[in-house]
């Protein structure tokens, strides 16, 4: 069963300010998704990758298959970015994703 | 753009009693999933379905549960006898391909009395 930790639990930050959420995971995977969830509920998927690095206007993810280990990283923060950034794995055997925790991001003006 | 879309976005029911959870998922899609979030909690994997049968189920899916695709749209979460314990948000999501990104409904709070 894969394990899924992410880091920080909670985080609050100056708009402006570079943000990086940290997941790491135990099993191999086919692919690790980046997810937010607004505080009506709604899942938005992000990105979702294999290896390296992608980007989405201000919002970048990376992915290191060897060490288990991908971080989502925020240029230039916005209070609109204020959600929780859920991880979430899918393959190592399972159908459905395996979700962390989330990383619940508050950004103050 | 194509949404997976959910109905009702809230639902109160009595302990006991039966509850369908419905779903739309987007149209060309072949993988469906449910999720549960308990209030607090982390996403939890319920049920995959694929070519009109249950691909993968977790083991929160025990008897209580069913799910249908009944008429090649919709896309159904039956609990047949709701507990205290069922309540939480339920997220459908739909997924072109195995392995690909899995686009999400908004949710169907559950909250049993």
């Amino acid at each position: 069963k894969n394990e899924v930790e992410q880091s920080p639990q909670n985080l609050t930050a100056q708009e402006g300010e570079f943000i990086t959420i940290n997941c790491s995971y135990s099993v191999g995977i086919s692919a690790l998704h980046w997810l937010q969830q607004h505080p009506g509920g709604g899942i938005v998927s992000l990105f979702m990758l294999s290896s390296g690095k992608k980007k989405h206007g201000r919002l970048i993810a990376t992915i290191n298959i060897q060490e288990k280990h991908s971080s989502l990283h925020i240029t230039a923060s916005h209070p609109r970015d204020s959600a929780v950034y859920i991880c979430a794995l899918s393959g190592g055997g399972a159908d459905g994703l395996t979700f962390g925790k989330g990383t619940h991001l508050i950004i103050q003006p | 753009e194509p949404e997976v879309t959910q109905t009702p976005s809230h639902q109160v029911t009595q302990m006991g009693q039966e509850v369908i959870l419905r779903c739309v998922p987007i149209s060309n899609h072949l993988y469906f999933y449910w999720y549960r979030q308990i209030l607090g909690q982390k996403v939890e994997f319920l049920v995959s379905f694929y070519n009109n049968e249950i691909s993968e189920k977790s083991e929160i899916f025990d008897d209580q549960f069913s799910v249908e695709r009944p008429d090649g749209s919709n896309f159904t979460l039956k609990i047949r006898s709701t507990k205290l314990e069922d309540s939480a948000m339920y997220f459908c999501a739909s997924e072109l391909g195995r392995n690909n990104e899995q686009f999400f409904g908004p949710g169907t709070r559950l909250t049993v009395l």
